[in-house]
């Protein structure tokens, strides 16, 4: 069975622009759920997904928004871009995000310059 | 405010030399306990979950164990290999989203 996949690996930036990430969950699963990793706050919940649904948000700005499509591939989007937004994101996925494992992807690794 | 702890920060070790990693909890209603392994820029590799006091598991050089309190990761027998940040994570209370503690960063020197 394929694993959680992300795109892109990696991304640069400037400040000001907007970027998305995609993520492709196992398949079966129905929950996706985004983390913010950053060496000063370890790891961080952004938002959660399933069917479609934004079923839990973290504490994060409205710049951070996301979608989930019908085949439960995710995307993220954040909006003006800033220099404390430079982290590795994160997706997880698990069959229903309620007492699952989640299983991660590799990450994309954004730096804004 | 549910809390997650995780200690040492930082562990170095020679191979061979047994050790454990603690983290430890302040919850109501533990749903379950997951650690994660975590290499250098890579997302985090799923490990263990465990669900209820006593609880143990195994694999390979590594094993869980679950109390109510707190949870040990055991590395037995260490090799470079094993070299990483492990990361616990705790779901709790009406809460399904886990938190995560700050890590573990394990270096085995040869």
């Amino acid at each position: 069975k394929a694993g959680v996949t992300q795109t892109p690996r990696y991304l640069i930036k400037t400040r000001g622009q907007q970027v998305t990430l995609s993520c492709s969950p196992i398949s079966g699963h129905r929950s996706v759920s985004w983390y913010q990793q950053t060496p000063g706050q370890g790891l961080q919940f952004l938002f959660e997904y399933f069917s479609e649904t934004q079923r839990n948000k973290g504490n994060f700005p409205g710049r951070f928004s996301g979608r989930q499509f019908s085949n439960s591939r995710s995307e993220m989007n954040v909006s003006t871009l800033e220099l404390g937004d430079s982290a590795l994101y994160l997706c997880a996925s698990s069959t229903s995000g309620r007492e699952d494992t989640q299983y991660f992807g590799p990450g994309t690794r954004l730096t804004v310059l | 405010e549910d809390q997650v702890t995780q200690s040492p920060e930082a562990l170095r070790l020679q191979e061979g030399e047994s050790s454990s990693l603690n983290c430890s909890y302040t919850v109501s209603g533990l749903r379950g306990l997951f650690w994660y392994r975590q290499d250098p820029g890579k997302g985090p590799e799923f490990l263990f979950t465990l669900y209820s006091a006593g609880e143990e598991k195994e694999k390979e050089r590594l094993k869980a164990t679950l109390t109510k309190k707190e949870s040990f990761l055991h590395i037995t027998a260490p090799k470079p290999e094993d070299s990483a940040t492990y990361l616990c994570a705790v779901q709790a209370g009406g809460s399904y989203i886990p938190t995560f503690g700050r890590g573990t960063s394990l270096i085995v020197h040869p």
